[in-house]
């Protein structure tokens, strides 16, 4: 069966960095993008950005470019993403999910989800 | 970018009676219309794609409908299960994608 596993909670200070992981399995890693949405406390769904895990292309929201990096490492079927420059208004709640279609719009569709990484941006 | 208006931000229904969730797009998406269900605590889960596809494993009673820029999630016949956070999220410029904030259903 098809499960991403996060890596856990971190807590990092203003302007340091994080990078949460996402190990897939139970399908072809390859086959299907991944894509990143965050939820603040208490608030919605933000679309963070998705990776192409076949040939590591990337599309970041236009609010994070600059501060957001997402890649693959094929060998261990591991999906990153990482965060720059954190602000108090990063403190959320990071999930990773799984392409439901391997091409076309089904590529931006959470088919399944990993159980979410809390990460606290305090001082 | 598409701005994703959900409405109402809360809805008040009894279990049995049916549902009426509204999500509107600032500018047509076709039918590249999602909705997600969030319970507290847990990850988002994939109801209907494609505006009224229903995902795998979803129950009958979930119903989506519409197409450009006015979509409509109707829950036929509320479970107890079935109170929690609705999300719609458009794709039409995918694999870029916005969601709307969100729509608590709650039991009356």
């Amino acid at each position: 069966q098809v499960q991403l596993v996060q890596s856990g909670a971190e807590v990092k200070k203003p302007g340091a960095s994080v990078k949460v992981s996402c190990k897939a399995s139970g399908y072809t890693f390859t086959s299907y993008g991944i894509s990143w949405v965050r939820q603040a406390p208490g608030q919605g769904l933000e679309w963070m950005g998705w990776i192409s895990a076949y040939n590591g292309n990337t599309n970041y929201a236009q609010k994070l470019q600059g501060r957001v990096t997402m890649t693959t490492d094929t060998s261990t079927s591991t999906a990153y993403m990482e965060l720059r420059s954190l602000r108090s208004d990063d403190t959320a709640v990071y999930y990773c999910a799984r392409a439901l279609g391997v091409r076309g719009s089904s590529s931006s569709l959470g088919g399944y989800w990993g159980q979410g990484t809390l990460v606290t941006v305090s001082s | 970018e598409i701005v994703m208006t959900q409405s109402p931000a809360t809805l008040s229904v009894s279990p049995g009676e049916r549902a009426t969730l509204s999500c509107r797009a600032s500018q047509s998406v076709s039918s590249n219309l999602a909705w997600y269900q969030q319970k507290p605590g847990q990850a988002p889960r994939l109801l209907i794609y494609g505006a009224s596809t229903r995902a795998t494993g979803i129950p009958a009673r979930f119903s989506g409908s519409g197409s450009g820029t006015e979509f409509t999630l109707t829950i036929s016949s509320l479970q107890s299960e079935d109170f929690a956070v609705y999300y719609c999220q458009q794709y039409n410029n995918w694999p870029r994608s916005t969601f709307g904030q969100g729509t608590r259903l709650e039991i009356k």
